[in-house]
């Protein structure tokens, strides 16, 4: 069965510094990445998405993130968050294997501090 | 304009009752889901249409029925409500199932 793990929880981060948030998928077969972003009390709104090309994705609001097949990961990256940045954030992937069914990773939650 | 729309954004109601919540999408999309989003903000999907034909359906109690009336429209009806169905539902929809998905904004019940 397809599983999308977030290894953090929580990222505490000082304005303008970059931030990192780490995915890690499980799959046997091609799989599609998604980075979406819940604001506080807001639905989720897509950041990003990996099908197939570039392994370099850049996405909205300058985040970025890399696909890496040898590594099953999908890290999400800013080089300098600002104070707005601060959400949850989901890793989510899905699978022909697995129905084209959506999995979400647990979430990170990214707090910005001045 | 709004997307996808749910309504009501908020639900509070007592054990044993039943509700509806109602679920619109104006992007044309072929296919909306449900998700259950819990306390601790775990996303997990409960059901999906794809043309008004249920394609995903998740090991959800039978208490929660989903009706498709046609495309644009998803809603979720719940009977016999009971605590542990207090989260946050949100609806999204997707032109097919390997696209991006469009959340609503949720809509948060709480059982008492």
């Amino acid at each position: 069965a397809q599983s999308v793990t977030q290894l953090d929880s929580q990222v505490p981060v000082f304005e303008e510094a970059p931030v990192e948030l780490r995915c890690n998928y499980s799959s046997s077969v091609s799989v599609y990445l998604f980075w979406y972003v819940q604001y506080p009390n807001q639905g989720l709104q897509l950041l990003l998405k990996y099908l197939s090309g570039s392994t370099l994705v850049k996405g909205i609001n300058g985040f970025e993130a890399e696909f890496n097949k040898s590594q099953t990961s999908f890290h999400l990256r800013k080089p300098s968050v600002h104070i707005s940045d601060t959400a949850e954030y989901f890793c989510a992937g899905s699978s022909k294997a697995a129905g084209n069914k959506l999995t979400f990773g647990g979430g990170t939650r990214v707090l910005v501090k001045p | 304009d709004t997307a996808v729309s749910q309504t009501p954004k908020y639900l509070v109601t007592q054990m044993g009752n039943d509700k509806s919540i109602k679920c619109e999408q104006n992007l044309g999309h072929d296919t909306m889901y449900w998700y259950k989003q819990d306390s601790k903000k775990f996303l997990k999907i409960m059901f999906s249409y794809n043309n008004k034909e249920l394609i995903i359906n998740e090991t959800v109690p039978n208490r929660f029925s989903p009706k498709s009336p046609d495309k644009a429209h998803l809603n979720l009806h719940i009977n016999s409500l009971e605590l542990g169905d207090s989260a946050v539902y949100f609806c999204a929809s997707s032109q097919d199932r390997l696209a991006e998905q469009f959340f609503g904004p949720g809509t948060r019940l709480t059982v008492l």
